[in-house]
């Protein structure tokens, strides 16, 4: 039972453009999201987090929106560098599971020069 | 402030080998998680650690696999004995406030 799901595995972009990257949950008890960014040979990074109070959270190039009637976040990147090319997985938590943290399968994205 | 140091990097064993991953999470962090994860797939939760003390094992197959965390610092998984199947990355991750993850950089092992 998928409770976080990404379900593209890949997207291309060319540099200086937008790059949407999608999620969708099923638990409605989850109540706090992040994106993580993972290179080959290294660890999850932690990227960017939204609460569930909000819809929407700015840190530079990138954006979180989460629409929770919906079940549905999207990471917007832009614009899209060559070093932005990695796999990036969707995470969420909920209150009252010691916050432990149940990831979507990853998109891999990559950017094109 | 140093990261979450995980050993060995990569691993190779045999089927029905045990193998041992060790971690080291950040200084001052009591909450010290293990994640699998197969190729293809998001990290799967394992093991977690609160202190010293096991706050959630249900997802460890615990037939065969092992973790403990002496002192509250330190902490082991173990195989033994290892199937195809768990050919992965270990990720061991620590987290001090409620939402601030840190990841090792994993160990890769491969089952042959």
């Amino acid at each position: 039972d998928q409770q976080v799901k990404q379900n593209s595995p890949s997207l291309s972009v060319q540099e200086g453009r937008i790059s949407i990257l999608n999620c969708d949950y099923t638990n409605s008890m989850f109540d706090y999201f992040l994106w993580y960014k993972k290179y080959p040979a290294e660890g999850p990074t932690f990227l960017i987090s939204i609460s569930s109070i909000k819809d929407k959270n700015e840190d530079g190039r990138f954006t979180v929106f989460l629409n929770k009637s919906a079940k549905h976040l999207s990471l917007h990147i832009v614009p899209s560098q060559p070093g932005d090319s990695a796999v990036y997985f969707c995470a969420a938590s909920a209150a009252g599971s010691a916050r432990q943290l149940t990831f979507g399968s990853g998109t891999q994205l990559t950017v094109l020069p | 402030e140093a990261g979450v140091a995980q050993s060995p990097r990569y691993k190779i064993i045999e089927k029905r080998q045990s193998v041992a991953f060790w971690c080291n999470p950040i200084s001052g962090h009591a909450t010290l998680y293990w994640y699998q994860q197969i190729l293809g797939q998001g990290p799967k939760l394992l093991i977690q650690f609160q202190n010293n003390g096991v706050v959630d094992d249900s997802q460890l197959p615990k037939d065969r696999f092992s973790a403990e965390r002496l002192k509250g610092v330190d902490s082991t998984l173990k195989i033994q004995p290892a199937k195809l199947e768990d050919s992965a990355v270990y990720l061991c991750a620590s987290r001090q406030q409620a939402y601030g993850y840190t990841f090792g950089s994993g160990t890769r092992l491969t089952v042959v």
